[in-house]
């Protein structure tokens, strides 16, 4: 199972809208509505900040927003603050596993 | 609060086996399936397998058939993941993760803080 593509990199100033791609295939995210996104920051466990492809964990800012289209999910971070930079990776089942993706590194410029 | 704990560093020889652990709180283990993901330094998150308290029924990804063993005691909550054969590819941190403790079972949700095994001659 290969992993999820992701971009490497995406960036934007405070306050703006960044949206992060995840794309799989027909096997995993087009086959399921169960993507998951995780918020990473360095020497932490990752965090889950969207499951579900849309749904918002308690305590996760509604600035998360997630969605999914075929064989492609998206991360959308509305009103960008500092504290959301951080490496973003998804997550997919797929028939007898699961699969995250390559991981975005997301700047706060 | 649901909370996954896990053992501490670890230092192993090539060849060797190493045994993490892994102990749940706030929910009961047998309800929902444990995940174990590993990350190497700078890399990215690669899911291993998973494990249902339950029935002690396991998945492992190819790459780890033969070398990995995934267990759980629910008498102490806690789940197990034994690595044999290291090298040093091996040295990464490994996180165990509850299968939907807060998500009715859709999502790999709440994560333990991570154990890095380092193997080293």
């Amino acid at each position: 199972q290969s992993a999820l593509t992701q971009p490497a990199s995406v960036s934007g100033s405070p306050g703006q809208s960044i949206t992060i791609s995840c794309t799989g295939t027909s096997s995993d995210v087009g086959s399921y509505n169960l993507v998951s996104w995780y918020q990473q920051h360095p020497g932490k466990a990752p965090n889950l900040v969207i499951y579900e492809v849309t749904k918002r964990p308690s305590g996760v800012s509604n600035r998360f927003s997630g969605s999914k289209s075929g064989n492609t999910a998206s991360l959308t971070i509305y009103g960008l603050q500092a504290e959301d930079e951080a490496d973003y990776y998804c997550c997919s089942p797929a028939p007898t596993s699961w699969v995250f993706g390559e991981g975005t590194k997301v700047t706060v410029l | 609060q649901v909370q996954l704990m896990q053992s501490g560093a670890e230092v192993r020889k090539p060849g060797a086996s190493v045994k993490v652990s892994c102990k749940v709180s706030g929910y009961t283990l047998t309800d929902h399936f444990i995940h174990w993901v590993r990350q190497a330094p700078g890399q990215g998150l690669e899911w291993m397998g998973r494990i249902d308290p339950k029935t002690g029924g396991t998945i492992y990804i190819q790459k780890f058939r033969g070398r990995v063993t995934m267990t759980t005691d629910t008498s102490v909550s806690t789940a197990y993941m034994d690595l044999s054969g290291l090298t040093s590819g091996d040295s990464v941190t490994y996180f165990c993760a509850s299968g939907g403790a807060g998500t009715a079972g859709t999502a790999i949700d709440y994560w333990g803080q991570g154990t890095l095994v380092t193997v080293s001659s």
